[in-house]
């Protein structure tokens, strides 16, 4: 079964730093491009991140450049997003998609609550 | 690229057809998905490319468009459809989705 499953969400105070962490398994993960999509409490999804095959390409969302990182471990199937000087506004639902050349985001995982606040 | 989806919302009964679209504020060729999000979960990918099924989704899902304007289609409502559905458009990045259309039991 093709899967990802989030971890490392959790309470963050403002300025803060975390590092959430997309386990890819049941696929060939080194093939595909993945994305960060976020969904704050009340609000539709909101694309943050990609990562292309081979980290070749990375694209952010001007809400997160120069905070946020994303980053990949094809050896391990690990996709990363290290969060740095968060903000309220950060708070969110955040979700790993996988990114087929086909189109569509056909994979996710069931999601990691970040909450920033102090 | 903005993405304008409509109607907000919408009221139906089971075995109802029902459409709902999305248009974006410039040609992205086709580049446009339609999600299903119940609460609580995760958006599920029911339509990629305007009008591939994706595997696993009932056929009563359709999607037509080209260009700026999409439509997602539902026949034969099911009560397993009431939900918000959300379009993306991946053609080019920033990725942007419409703000959402919440399918309600009238």
């Amino acid at each position: 079964e093709e899967q990802l499953v989030e971890s490392g969400g959790g309470l963050v105070q403002p300025g803060g730093s975390l590092r959430l962490s997309c386990a890819a398994s049941g696929f060939t993960f080194s093939s595909y491009s993945m994305n960060w999509i976020r969904q704050a409490p009340g609000k539709g999804p909101e694309w943050i991140a990609y990562i292309g095959s081979l980290s070749n390409t990375i694209y952010y969302a001007d809400s997160v450049k120069g905070r946020f990182t994303v980053s990949r471990d094809d050896a391990n199937k690990m996709m990363y997003l290290q969060m740095h000087s968060v903000r309220a506004e950060d708070t969110a639902v955040y979700y790993c998609t996988r990114d087929p050349v086909m189109g569509g985001l056909d994979v996710w995982g069931q999601g990691t609550t970040v909450t920033v606040s102090s | 690229i903005q993405m304008t989806q409509s109607p907000p919302s919408l009221s139906a009964v089971v075995g109802d057809r029902v459409n709902m679209t999305c248009r974006a504020s410039q040609d992205i060729r086709g580049d446009l998905g339609w999600y299903q999000q119940k609460p609580g979960k995760a958006p599920k990918l029911l339509i990629y490319a305007t009008s591939n099924l994706q595997s696993g989704v009932p056929s009563r899902f359709s999607g037509t468009g080209s260009g700026t304007d999409f439509t997602l289609t539902i026949r034969r409502l099911q009560p397993e459809d009431f939900a918000t559905y959300y379009c993306l458009q991946d053609f080019s990045f920033p990725y942007t989705f419409g703000r959402g259309t919440r399918l309600e039991i009238k």
